[in-house]
């Protein structure tokens, strides 16, 4: 069975504070593994997909990392805006039709001004 | 384009009360599924189609029903509402083949059972 567990379950940065959320997972076989951001109230945000270990993206202040067994989200520098909770999830390559994302709990990141 | 729409945005039910969560995305995407987000659960699969005619269950199928005659909706049906099944409800779709696969979600769908 695919697990993903997230960590720290909850965050709390002052602004210009620099830190990594961590996302490790189990799954038979990667395909991908996604971020999303997502704020009260809202669906998810697509952020970043890494297929391979050592895939690295980034996107302003955020950076997400990719090893065999964890990925990180780096946050640079934050701002207020940068709160939310970030979801980390794992796609299985079962050679099949099913695109399923198994889910961590997330991470609630809040940033202080 | 308007991504992946979904209505109603909120819904109160009465218990054994049945209703059908609309979800209809414009980006011609084969693969669009169902999500439940409940508080301390990460989001779980209800059901998903890989496209028109085609459904399969997810990891939470029970007391769902979903159906996909054409690429852009897939109606989420709940038979006979129960509390178990408050929640928030998540649509998303994407494309298929490499690099094609990311999943996009809609707004959600927050259903009260009472």
């Amino acid at each position: 069975e695919d697990q993903v567990t997230q960590s720290p379950e909850a965050l709390r940065l002052q602004e210009g504070e620099s830190s990594s959320l961590n996302c490790s997972y189990t799954v038979s076989g990667l395909r991908g593994l996604f971020w999303y951001r997502q704020d009260p109230g809202k669906g998810p945000e697509f952020l970043f997909t890494l297929y391979s270990a050592g895939e690295e993206k980034e996107k302003e202040r955020l950076k997400a990392t990719l090893t065999k067994k964890e990925s990180f989200l780096h946050i640079t520098a934050p701002k207020p805006e940068d709160s939310a909770t970030y979801l980390c999830a794992v796609q299985r390559n079962s050679g099949g039709s099913n695109y399923k994302l198994t889910f961590g709990k997330g991470t609630l990141l809040t940033v202080n001004p | 384009n308007a991504g992946v729409t979904q209505t109603p945005k909120f819904q109160v039910l009465k218990t054994g009360q049945s209703m059908t969560l609309q979800c209809a995305q414009d980006m011609n995407h084969e693969y669009m599924s169902w999500y439940r987000q409940d508080p301390g659960m990460g989001l779980r699969l209800i059901h998903y189609s890989v496209g028109a005619g085609i459904t399969d269950q997810g990891e939470v199928p029970n007391g769902y029903n979903v159906s996909r005659s054409t690429t852009e909706d897939f109606p989420l049906r709940l038979l006979s509402a129960a509390p178990s099944q408050t929640s928030v409800y998540f649509c998303a779709s994407s494309g298929v083949g490499a690099n094609e696969e990311t999943q996009y979600f809609g707004p959600g769908t927050r259903l009260l059972v009472l």
